[in-house]
């Protein structure tokens, strides 16, 4: 079965640089979200997308931006990349909202490792 | 927002016995409970959950407990094998204008041969 898509799996980037970020939902998923997990921490949520619009903002800093296309994936850009942004970035996409009885299938993808040195 | 908080930290555990690990959370919206496993550099993989509505959920040789009441959860793994070693997070959902979720801290569980 075809599972949440992310790519790359890894990227490093020097400070100050940009970086995009790509995630391609299991088909037929309508919501995204973005989840950011520093070593050792658990994953924090960033920043979701339900039917191509934005539908929950978490702690994503003012230098990162993300949005969903038409065809449903979506990219996460990150701007003047600090040493701190370093951390592996998960996708995971959903059918419906979770929680509610039309949520199916909570799928996160294998996750971007970024380095900033 | 949603709190999640989660004990222990670490759990190390013989093969063969039982592992639990527990949660408490913030928000009484909250509806969706759900347990991932994450080995290291890989992402969660979800092992079960558990709605509100749902005070038990067993599969196999996990079970998920919900008190609405004491606002919390627990993940009982019996019969543990050395490929159960991984962290554990709990999480949780509200039912508010919120739908992300909200991790627990991770348990790092450790089965010794």
């Amino acid at each position: 079965a075809a599972g949440v898509i992310q790519s790359p799996r890894h990227l490093i980037k020097e400070k100050r640089e940009t970086a995009t970020l790509k995630c391609y939902p299991i088909p037929r998923h309508d919501t995204v979200y973005w989840y950011q997990q520093g070593p050792g921490q658990d994953p924090q949520f960033l920043i979701s997308f339900y039917e191509k619009m934005q539908s929950d903002k978490g702690s994503i800093p003012d230098r990162f931006s993300a949005q969903q296309f038409s065809d449903y994936h979506s990219e996460l850009n990150m701007s003047s990349l600090e040493l701190g942004d370093s951390a592996l970035y998960f996708c995971a996409s959903s059918l419906g909202l979770p929680g509610t009885t039309t949520n199916y299938g909570y799928t996160f993808g294998s996750g971007t490792r970024l380095t900033v040195v | 927002g949603e709190n999640v908080e989660q004990h222990p930290s670490t759990l190390s555990v013989q093969e063969g016995d039982s592992a639990v690990i527990k949660c408490t959370y913030s928000d009484s919206a909250s509806n969706y409970f759900p347990w991932y496993k994450q080995e290291l550099g890989k992402r969660p993989q979800l092992i079960i959950d558990i709605r509100s509505n749902v005070g038990e959920k067993k599969d196999q040789r996990i079970a998920v407990t919900l008190n609405k009441t004491a606002k919390h959860f627990s993940l009982h793994i019996t019969e543990t094998q050395p490929e159960d070693s991984a962290v554990y997070f709990c999480a949780a959902i509200s039912s508010g204008s919120a739908r992300q979720l909200t991790f627990g801290s991770g348990t790092q569980l450790t089965v010794l041969p």
